[in-house]
This record gives C-alpha cells, structure tokens and sequence, in this order.
C-alpha cells in the first residue's frame, strides 16, 4: 500500500488561508469517506483535527476545514495563526489497512 | 480526560523482540478499537496495526505482517504490541492510539531503536 501523496511544504502569512491537498487512489481515498487529518508540533504526538473527510473534533477552531473531490481530499486553514505552524498529515482507511500521506510542513511567514 | 501511556520501548539488537504495552484510562477500553502507530525518526507516520474493542478484527501493515502481533486485555485496559525478529527500520516512536477508526485520542509514544 503506497502512501498518500501531499506536499513537502506550504506556507502564508498569518491572516491568509492555505491549503494541503492530499491524493491517493480509488482503493483509499477515492473510495471511502473516511480521511482524516492530524496536526503535529515538533516532539509532540499528532493531534486530529478532522475525520471523516470534513467533521471536526470538539476544540478544534472552524478555520479549519476539509473536503474531497474523487481521488484527492485537502485541508484548508483559513486566518493563519502562528500557532498552525506545524506538520500536518492525512490518512485514510483503505479496507483492511489504514494509509497516511507523507506529511506536509506548514510554515507561517 | 483520555489517557494513554506508552511503555516498553528501548534498545534492541537486530532480530531480537519486544513486547509494547499501552495503559488505557478515562473512557470504556474494552468497547473501543485501538492502533498502533510509529514514526521514524525524522519520518512521517506510519500505520501498523489496528485491533478491534473483542479482539475479533486484526489487521497489520505489509510491512510488520508475521512479525508483530498486536492484542489486548480488557481486564487490565492494556493494549500490546509484541514485536519479534526487529530490523533497523523498525525504528521508530511508536504512539496507541485510540481507533474509531481515525485515531481521536493518542498517546506520548515510546521510541524503540533497532541497532548493534
């Protein structure tokens, strides 16, 4: 099972809004409603920030939002703080196994 | 408040074992399912292992497929990980976490390193 493919690196001044796509294929992403997104400061463990495709956990701000168009799920994080500064990744369950991306860095500039 | 403690990890030689344990609290262990998921040093994360609430349900990653075996006790709220016949790669933090199936809650990690 390969892993989801995201961007190395996205970045936007605080204020702004940015967006990580994440894709995979037919057998994962494609083909279930079942991506999620966690967050993750350096040294600490990953925190979800949505699951299935667009829901979001109590706590977790409305700047950020997800969706999917076929094969291909994103996340955006609108009025960029700071703190957003992070590792973000998706993942996605694929029947008998559960795939993640390789992890995109968010930088604030 | 959900907690889940990691512990076990250390090092090991290449082919050598180890059994990881997660301490489960604040929320009905045996009625959720729960993951294991490492991180390589410097890495993204990486799935491992999902067990379902009865045990019932197991699954693994090709890549620890007849190595690693994963199990619970519900008396004890404890999940494990038993890992045999380590490699290199194996190297890694590796996080339980809670499994709905996303992982909603997760643990510190417990960093194990495969080296001679």
């Amino acid at each position: 099972q390969s892993a989801l493919t995201q961007p190395r690196s996205v970045s936007g001044s605080p204020g702004q809004s940015v967006t990580i796509s994440c894709t995979g294929t037919s057998s994962d992403v494609g083909g279930y409603n079942y991506v999620s997104w966690y967050q993750q400061h350096p040294g600490k463990a990953p925190k979800l920030m949505i699951y299935d495709v667009s829901k979001r956990p109590s706590g977790v701000p409305d700047r950020f939002s997800g969706s999917k168009s076929g094969n291909t799920a994103s996340l955006t994080i609108s009025g960029l703080q700071a703190e957003d500064e992070a590792d973000y990744y998706c993942c996605s369950y694929a029947g008998s196994l559960q795939v993640f991306g390789g992890g995109t860095k968010l930088t604030v500039l | 408040e959900v907690q889940l403690v990691e512990s076990g990890g250390g090092l090991v030689q290449p082919g050598g074992s180890l059994r990881l344990s997660c301490a489960a609290s604040g929320f009905t262990f045996s009625s959720y399912s729960m993951n294991w998921v490492r991180q390589a040093p410097g890495k993204g994360l990486e799935w491992v292992s999902y067990i379902s609430s009865s045990s019932s349900t197991i699954y693994y990653a090709d890549s620890v497929k007849g190595r690693f075996t994963i199990s619970r006790d519900n008396a004890k709220n404890s999940l494990y990980l038993q890992m045999n016949s380590l490699r290199d790669e194996d190297t890694a933090v590796y996080y339980c976490a809670r499994a709905r199936p996303y992982s909603d809650y997760w643990g510190q990690g417990t960093l194990v390193t495969v080296s001679s």
